[in-house]
This record gives structure tokens, C-alpha cells and sequence, in this order.
């Protein structure tokens, strides 16, 4: 089955201490990108990868990083996660172009920065 | 890059059709628009995309005018599982780089 998904789907952590979230797809796409979701403000962009080592930023990419070593894997990564950081994180991927091909959507990972 | 603009929300009774708007002045050459349908705790599910005139699915239309600077995403004959949070979302469609933004979704409320 063609999917993307994501882990943990819920995390609770405190601050400043380091977390990573998986997301994997397994339709051989080149295009991944990290969202979070927050009430009032809709999808918001952090980064995104047009294919393998290279990623670039999105609208609200500050206190995040992201790794694409692999096609299929793109992790994101809070070196020091802020309650600000509270949110619903998603990741999606892509045939080439996000803008242009239809994005899969994981199933989210809710994320509470104490 | 173009920002969207949708209203917040609406309200339907089943079997009626939907019509929701997004505004995006800016739209450059290149973009595509696409409408996403998203249901509580899951994430955007693709609907439809189009470049400009008109689109049609399975489960929705896409009318785009002339000068593209709005779209239409027409939902015939809606029921109660209709009722979701759509988003439309306008990209650059090449390949030099493509950060997203999404508007800020329309909350649809279907009635019975």
C-alpha cells in the first residue's frame, strides 16, 4: 500500500531536549516536505527536499533541521524543542513537485513542548 | 510566491452544491492550483488540480477564469461526510525550488 508514514504519532517532551520525527514513503518520490498545523494559521511550510541531500527552507523553518540521506526518509529534527514548537506536525511527498503533483500526507505527529 | 485567500468557513444542508473560492492575485505563470480536504486528525487528503478553465473528477469541479487570479471548487450534490476543513493551495511548478503555502482552509459544515 502506497503510504507515508510518520513516528511518533504523539509525543510529550520538555524542553530543550533533542527529538527527532521519522517519515518515510514508500512510493519511490522525490519531493518531501515537513508542515505543522496550528489552529487559526492552517498548513505552514518548514522545509522541503526536491530529492536526495537537497532540502531547502519553507516559511517557518527557525528551530527545526531535516536530513534527506535517503529518498524514502526525511527526518525532522528539534535540536532544542520550545514550547512554541507545540503543534501538529505533518509530512507529504511527491511524484517532483509539490506544487505541481498531488502530495500524500502521513497522519500526523501531535508534538507538546512542557 | 502567491498567498491564497479563502473564506473561513460555510455552511450547507446535503445534497446541495458547494461552491468555495480562493483568491490568489499574485498567481505567477507557472503555478498549478490544487484543493486538499482535510477531516479531524488526519492529514490532507488531494481532491483536484488544475492550471486554468475548467476540471473535472470523480468527486469534484475546478473552475478556473481567464486571468487565474481566483478558482472555484464546486462540490455537487454534498453529504454529511463532506464536511471538512478544504484548503487550496497554489504552486510554482518549476523545479529551481517550490516552497508551499497553503491558505488558511475553509471549514465546510454539511447539514442534514
Amino acid at each position: 500500500e502506497a503510504q507515508v508514514t510518520q513516528n511518533p504519532r504523539y509525543l510529550i517532551t520538555v524542553t530543550g531536549k533533542k527529538l527527532t520525527v521519522t517519515c518515510s514513503q514508500n512510493m519511490n518520490h522525490e519531493y518531501m516536505s515537513w508542515y505543522r498545523q496550528d489552529p487559526g494559521l492552517g498548513l505552514r511550510q518548514i522545509y522541503y527536499s526536491m530529492n536526495v541531500e537537497v532540502t531547502d527552507k519553507g516559511d517557518v523553518p527557525e528551530g527545526y533541521k531535516v536530513s534527506r540521506k535517503e529518498k524514502r526518509n526525511f527526518p525532522l529534527i528539534l535540536e532544542s524543542p520550545s514550547p512554541n514548537q507545540t503543534s501538529l506536525y505533518f509530512c507529504a511527498s511527491s511524484l517532483s513537485n509539490g506544487g505541481r503533483h498531488e502530495q500524500y500526507f502521513g497522519p500526523g505527529t501531535r508534538l507538546t513542548v512542557t | 510566491l502567491a498567498k491564497t485567500t479563502q473564506p473561513i468557513s460555510m455552511d450547507s444542508y446535503e445534497g446541495q452544491e458547494v461552491n468555495i473560492t480562493c483568491s490568489h492575485n499574485n498567481i505567477a505563470t507557472n503555478d498549478y492550483i490544487t484543493w486538499y480536504q482535510q477531516f479531524p486528525s488526519q492529514g490532507p487528503r488531494f481532491i483536484i488540480q488544475g492550471y486554468k478553465t475548467k476540471v473535472t473528477n470523480e468527486v469534484a469541479s475546478l473552475f478556473i477564469p481567464a486571468d487565474r487570479k481566483s478558482s472555484t471548487l464546486s462540490l455537487p450534490r454534498v453529504s454529511l461526510s463532506d464536511t471538512a476543513v478544504y484548503y487550496c493551495l497554489v504552486g510554482e511548478a518549476n523545479n529551481a525550488g517550490n516552497m508551499l503555502t497553503f491558505g488558511g482552509g475553509t471549514r465546510l459544515m454539511v447539514k442534514p
